[in-house]
């Protein structure tokens, strides 16, 4: 079964870029790879998905592998509010539901 | 929008108790899921409704009932409580089953003594 593999922490320090990296190395032709977000204490927040291209939105940018089985988030310049525990996560085509991993805690330094 | 609501924040309940988790959203999403999270780990998929009348079980659905009567509302029922179930429950909700962005509810932490 197709799953992601993450650091369990990362830490960066305010206002420097943050590259978050993700393994798939199972993934399918046609699985989405999304990411998400929880803040301590809440839900997840959705921040970004692709499928082959790198995308860029105003929250953050995608950069994924040619050969798709890794990508990377990039927070371009991490604020304190950005402290919380990003999830890569793989979308199955055949049913659309998403396989969640264990995420990496991201630690913001002042 | 309130978005998506869950009640109760907190509960805690004894072994073979029976109780109803709510969840509900005032987007007219299709599309409402529940989720666990246990500590340390990502979410599991219990349970997930296509639509109003529609529901279909998830990875982890043994012990849990749910029912989808209204678009608006999706409440998920334990049936006879477990330790196991100790977790947080997360509600989400998107426009459809194929939809980019799921919102998620704050949770509900729930304890089984």
């Amino acid at each position: 079964d197709a799953k992601t593999t993450q650091p369990n922490s990362m830490e960066s320090n305010e206002e420097e870029p943050v590259h978050l990296p993700c393994n798939h190395s199972t993934i399918s032709g046609t699985d989405y790879i999304h990411w998400y977000r929880q803040l301590p204490s809440q839900g997840p927040e959705y921040v970004i998905h692709g499928l082959t291209s790198n995308v860029n939105n105003r929250m953050a940018s995608l950069a994924i592998a040619e050969d798709r089985k890794s990508s990377t988030l990039i927070l371009h310049r991490a604020t304190l509010r950005d402290a919380a525990v990003y999830y890569c996560i793989l979308r199955r085509d055949s049913n659309y539901q998403l396989i969640w991993g264990a995420g990496t805690k991201l630690i913001i330094k002042p | 929008n309130a978005g998506v609501t869950q009640t109760p924040k907190f509960q805690v309940l004894k072994t073979g108790q029976s109780m109803t988790l709510q969840c509900a959203q005032d987007m007219n999403h299709e599309y409402m899921s529940w989720y666990r999270q246990d500590p340390g780990m990502g979410l599991r998929l219990i349970h997930y409704s296509v639509g109003a009348g529609i529901t279909d079980q998830g990875e982890v659905p043994n012990g849990y009932n749910v029912s989808r009567s209204t678009t608006e509302d999706f409440p998920l029922r334990l049936l006879s409580a477990a330790p196991s179930q100790t977790s947080v429950y997360f509600c989400a909700s998107s426009y459809s089953d194929h939809s980019d962005t799921q919102y998620f509810g704050p949770g509900t932490r729930l304890t089984v003594l």
